[in-house]
Order: C-alpha cells, then sequence, then structure tokens
C-alpha cells in the first residue's frame, strides 16, 4: 500500500469554527509533513514530524495545531482561523526520517474555504 | 540561502514530441539531493525522478531523464514522447541539506497538445 489518505476531501468553516484534517499512511514511514499550498504555488511546509515527534516547526500560527497519535496518522487541528488561511493542505510522508533526502508520498490533499 | 529557480511558467509540447523543463538551484553544500514532483490537475504530486549530487550518472526513469550538471548548478527535466497525462505543473525541488530544509521551485506548467 503506498497511499498517504486524507479527509476530508473539502471543508468550508467560519472563523469561529473548530475543526480536524486527518491524514493516514501505512506504509511504515517515520516521518509525515503538513504542507499549505495556495493556487499555482508550490506547497510551503508547515510541520515535520519525525519517529512521532515534532521535529519542524516553520513558525507556523498557533491557530494550526498538529498532532501525530501515532506512526500512521497526523492531525492538523484548526481553530480561528482567518480567511486566508484558505487553500490546499497537503499531507505527506517519507520512509527516511531525515527530511530532504527521500521521496515524499502525497495525500490527495484537503481544499479548505474559511468564510 | 539556498534557491530553486525555474524560469518557465508555463510551456507546452505537442503529444509524442521532447520537451525540457529547466530548474536551476544555488547552495554551497557538497553534498544534496534534488528532485522532480508531478502534480496533475486535481490530482496527488507524485515524484518523478530524484538525484543524489553525488552521483555523476543523470537519473533516469522510462521517459523521464534529468541533466544533473553540478558545477552549474543546473537539474532539468527531459519528457520523452510526451503523453496527454504528462500535463501538469512540475516541481523542482533541492533537499538534504543542512538545517532540515526542502525547497521548491516556483513550479513549470506544462500542457501536452493532442
Amino acid at each position: 500500500d503506498t497511499e498517504v489518505t486524507q479527509t476530508p476531501k473539502h471543508l468550508v468553516m467560519g472563523m469561529t469554527n473548530k475543526k480536524s484534517l486527518k491524514c493516514e499512511q501505512h506504509m511504515g514511514h517515520r516521518a509525515m509533513y503538513w504542507y499549505k499550498q495556495k493556487a499555482k504555488k508550490p506547497p510551503e511546509l508547515m510541520f515535520v514530524y519525525s519517529y512521532e515527534k515534532l521535529s519542524i516547526n516553520e513558525s507556523v500560527p498557533s491557530r494550526f495545531s498538529p498532532e501525530c497519535p501515532n506512526s500512521s496518522l497526523l492531525n492538523l487541528h484548526l481553530h480561528a482561523l482567518q480567511p486566508e488561511d484558505s487553500a490546499l493542505y497537503l499531507c505527506a510522508s517519507s520512509q527516511d526520517a531525515e527530511f530532504g533526502t527521500d521521496t515524499q508520498y502525497f495525500g490527495p490533499g484537503t481544499r479548505l474555504t474559511v468564510l | 540561502a539556498q534557491t530553486v529557480t525555474q524560469s518557465q511558467p508555463e510551456m507546452s509540447v505537442q503529444e509524442a514530441e521532447t520537451v525540457t523543463l529547466s530548474c536551476t538551484y544555488d547552495t554551497s553544500e557538497n553534498n544534496y539531493y534534488l528532485f522532480w514532483y508531478k502534480q496533475p490537475p486535481s490530482r496527488q504530486m507524485i515524484l518523478v525522478i530524484r538525484q543524489e549530487a553525488y552521483k555523476q550518472q543523470n537519473a533516469t526513469e522510462n521517459r523521464f531523464s534529468v541533466n544533473f550538471q553540478k558545477a552549474a548548478k543546473s537539474f532539468s527535466l527531459k519528457i520523452s514522447d510526451s503523453q496527454l497525462g504528462d500535463t501538469a505543473m512540475y516541481f523542482c525541488a533541492l533537499g538534504g541539506i543542512t538545517g532540515n530544509q526542502f525547497y521548491f521551485g516556483t513550479g513549470t506548467s506544462l500542457t501536452v497538445i493532442p
């Protein structure tokens, strides 16, 4: 199974809502990532988890809160978002825990709209 | 500072023809990794090809090959026998460098014309 799954596919939320994005991989990968991607732009790294521990936080606002409950699952909790946070949120994983050396497997993304 | 530059925002190619996407990068490190990722419209991003800088031999993957010029810091992607399914955004990326950083280029939107 070489698949990264993400739920939900689409999410519309108000600025006062609390919601969560979910990502799963069953490839035994040691690292998992959250990216934010605006239309026609490259992905921007948000967080890196290595062996279930947060290893990189790219100065992301606290309204985004990542969580890695186990080696297969990665969540992104959202609270009090702004309209400019509307984007495609991508999850990825890699076998190698050393970020940037190994192939990243991407999920299909969650299309988030903040009203 | 590390940078990745893709100077062609958009390109098109006739089906069955060959096209080359350019990528230049800047790093002061000697060992690093270079990648080409493909993101088709409304579909998942997937790896096209990966190159380790210390390997002189250019990586190939079926119809995809790279021209890696380490001294010139150039990493172009050649797509042979272009197919409609090659229509996508292509991102060049640099990783495996000090500080665990990973840099995407701005992307090239490739359209294969039937």
